[in-house]
């Protein structure tokens, strides 16, 4: 199975403070994904990634940008962080293996933004 | 509209009863993925059925592409089943992206 990986598991932030998480995952998969998981609003995807250099926008990119630096990692970064972004953050990557694009999890990380 | 809808949203079983849980999607279709997720933790994979019936224990996933559903069969539940089970629809446009349901609550009792 996948194995990803984030840090921290938890983080708390100040309002207008510089959040970064990271994301590791050691299967050579060329996608990887940054969703959040809000009560009453299911998993959104904020941004997505083909392979190391690229980044795409998901479903609410706004206030976050990612950095995928290499093909094992991958990073979400909050420049002015808001209260409105605390929530439960996961990773996710996949393989993208002719046409099959399924996705293994990290453990996630808890963001309060006080 | 909503693209991929999950049901029930909540199910309460004593354990030892079987649980079919629904994903109804309205686009097309290159995969379905299953999913578990404890409460506060992550979500692991249960399958990746793009067409037909797959199988791990005591779990039978079954996706019907013309019928455009998947489902996810448990049988003889136990408590240690509880948790969230979440379907996500790989669709064809090529993006790499999911698209999830809201998800079934399920409840084992003992």
């Amino acid at each position: 199975e996948a194995a990803v990986t984030q840090s921290p598991r938890n983080k708390v932030a100040v309002t207008g403070g510089k959040v970064t998480l990271s994301c590791n995952q050691t299967n050579n998969h060329n996608n990887m994904y940054w969703y959040r998981q809000d009560t009453g609003h299911g998993l959104r995807l904020i941004h997505y990634s083909y392979g190391a250099g690229s980044t795409e926008k998901g479903d609410i990119p706004d206030g976050y940008k990612a950095s995928r630096p290499s093909q094992e990692n991958f990073s979400l970064i909050l420049e002015l962080a808001t209260p409105s972004q605390t929530s439960v953050y996961f990773c996710a990557s996949g393989g993208g293996t002719g046409t099959s694009y399924e996705q293994y999890f990290g453990p996630g990380t808890r963001l309060t933004v006080l | 509209g909503q693209q991929v809808q999950q049901s029930p949203a909540s199910l309460v079983l004593q354990e030892g009863e079987n649980a079919e849980l629904q994903c109804n999607f309205s686009t097309s279709l290159n995969s379905m993925q299953w999913f578990y997720q404890r409460p506060g933790g992550s979500l692991v994979s249960l399958f990746y059925n793009p067409s037909g019936t797959k199988h791990s224990g005591r779990l039978t996933s079954t996706t019907v592409i013309k019928e455009r559903r998947s489902s996810l069969h448990i049988s003889s539940s136990q408590t240690t089943d509880s948790g969230t089970y979440l379907c996500a629809l790989d669709d064809q446009g090529g993006s790499a992206k999911l698209i999830f349901g809201e998800g079934t609550k399920l409840t084992v009792s003992s």
